[in-house]
């Protein structure tokens, strides 16, 4: 079955910018979470949505932002973009959110911001 | 908030060596995952932990969920080039709910 889709793969933008990320999960999987990696500080968690509707959210700035459609497609928004915010953008499906159905991550987002 | 702590933070070996890696936290988990990521790509689950004492195997990997819920530690049997990768741990807990806290990974190079 398909894995996990993230697009696009590289992005590139200028700082004060805003960017939307777009995640498929696999078919049937109703949990999206989002994740941000980066050399520093690691894999951190975004936030989670569930049936469109945020169920979890992480420490990050208002800047970050996601929702959930019905089809269970994801997308992530982080507005007035900082060089901070280079990063890796990962997406995780599951079942349900709860890790007894698996996590199953997509290949991620490189974002730059210049 | 919750951390886990992942050692050690890179590893040089011969293939044909074991490996071993651990995690440890101050906090409670109900899970542990271990997790394989390679440039470019996303983690890939190896092993998933469910129950404290657990120990489970995934081919040459075997993975041990800590009596306490609040360690894990991975091993690779007889290392091979393709095991050449970033091993990260994480958990799952009460506190954090849907979230994954993960470690900081350990980098695992392998020559021939």
């Amino acid at each position: 079955k398909a894995g996990v889709t993230q697009t696009p793969r590289y992005l590139i933008k200028t700082r004060g910018q805003q960017v939307t990320l777009s995640c498929s999960p696999i078919s049937g999987h109703r949990s999206v979470s989002w994740y941000q990696q980066t050399p520093g500080q690691g894999l951190q968690f975004l936030f989670e949505y569930f049936s469109e509707t945020q169920r979890n959210k992480g420490n990050f700035p208002g800047r970050f932002s996601g929702r959930q459609f019905s089809n269970s497609r994801s997308e992530m928004n982080v507005s007035t973009l900082e060089l901070g915010d280079s990063a890796l953008y990962l997406c995780a499906s599951s079942v349900s959110g709860r890790s007894n159905y698996g996590y199953t991550f997509g290949s991620g987002t490189r974002l730059t911001v210049v | 908030g919750q951390q886990l702590n992942q050692s050690p933070q890179s590893m040089f070996i011969q293939e044909g060596e074991d490996v071993s890696m651990n995690c440890t936290s101050s906090s409670i988990f109900n899970t542990w995952l271990w997790y394989k990521q390679d440039p470019g790509e996303g983690p890939v689950l190896l092993i998933a932990l469910y129950k404290a004492g657990e120990l489970t195997s995934n081919g040459r990997l075997t993975a041990q969920f800590g009596i306490t819920r609040k360690d894990s530690f991975l091993n690779i049997s007889a290392s091979i080039p393709s095991d050449v990768g970033i091993y990260f741990c994480a958990g799952q807990s009460n506190q954090a709910g849907t979230a994954l806290i993960f470690g900081k990974g350990t980098t695992l190079s392998v020559s021939s």
